[in-house]
């Protein structure tokens, strides 16, 4: 299958300040990235979908002022945590696919662990 | 909210078979039924997906009933690295617009020695 890194894999910050993941597309250019969020002992939530070149479509509660998404080329999405506080501890994970006319399957990276201290 | 329904745990003995099953009763035309899985504190991983005919991989089986309301997910021979939750998914494919993923609660399969 195809494979999606983030960087980075985990990072601590401390309240109020910026954090920044990235998530690439290694072998395949994805026209679309979603962004998800998982709580301890809970399913993965949908944050938001992104198609390259375009802005980002936020799911509902999900504030897009806070969590700020770049899909900026084919193969490079960004999400970027503002003024992050302890309550943005979680892990995000990022998803690719590739638009086509066939049915794609979608590609998950290995997620990224937020502590907000 | 997930269009599924999946038990919330089950075990299963090393090297036996593990069939995990999965309800879908209204489930459309358009829809696929994709199954990932993820590992504790990894992403999640694609397994396999299938729409009206049972697949295979070589990772796992899928058997779709011929009504579409359900389909199971077999693992021949699970391994102790099988053990993860097991995520069934609805997602729509219609006039060339690919409907999201939306993950539920999952089956817990625990691969025991």
């Amino acid at each position: 299958g195809a494979v999606v890194s983030q960087h980075p894999s985990w990072v601590i910050c401390k309240s109020g300040t910026s954090v920044k993941i990235e998530c690439r597309s290694l072998d395949f250019q994805a026209t679309t990235m979603f962004w998800y969020r998982q709580f301890p002992k809970q399913s993965l939530m949908l944050m938001a979908t992104s198609n390259e070149g375009s802005k980002a479509t936020y799911e509902q509660g999900v504030e897009k002022d806070k969590f700020l998404i770049n899909h900026a080329s084919l193969t490079l999405s960004t999400l970027t945590v503002t003024s992050a506080h302890p309550e943005d501890s979680s892990f995000y994970i990022c998803s690719a696919r590739i638009a086509g006319a066939m049915m794609e399957t979608q590609y998950f990276g290995p997620g990224t662990r937020l502590l907000v201290l | 909210d997930a269009k599924t329904t999946q038990p919330t745990s089950m075990d299963c003995a090393e090297g036996r078979a593990a069939n995990l099953p999965c309800n879908h009763s209204t489930i459309s035309g358009n829809e696929y039924v994709y199954w990932y899985r993820q590992i504790h504190s990894q992403g999640p991983q694609y397994i396999i997906h299938g729409l009206k005919n049972n697949e295979t991989n070589e990772m796992a089986s899928l058997i779709i009933t011929e009504d579409r309301k359900s389909s199971t997910l077999i693992l021949p021979h699970a391994t102790l690295r099988d053990t993860a939750v097991y995520y069934c998914i609805v997602q729509e494919f219609y006039g060339g617009s690919q409907g999201n993923l939306i993950f539920g609660k999952g089956t817990k399969l625990s691969v025991k020695p």
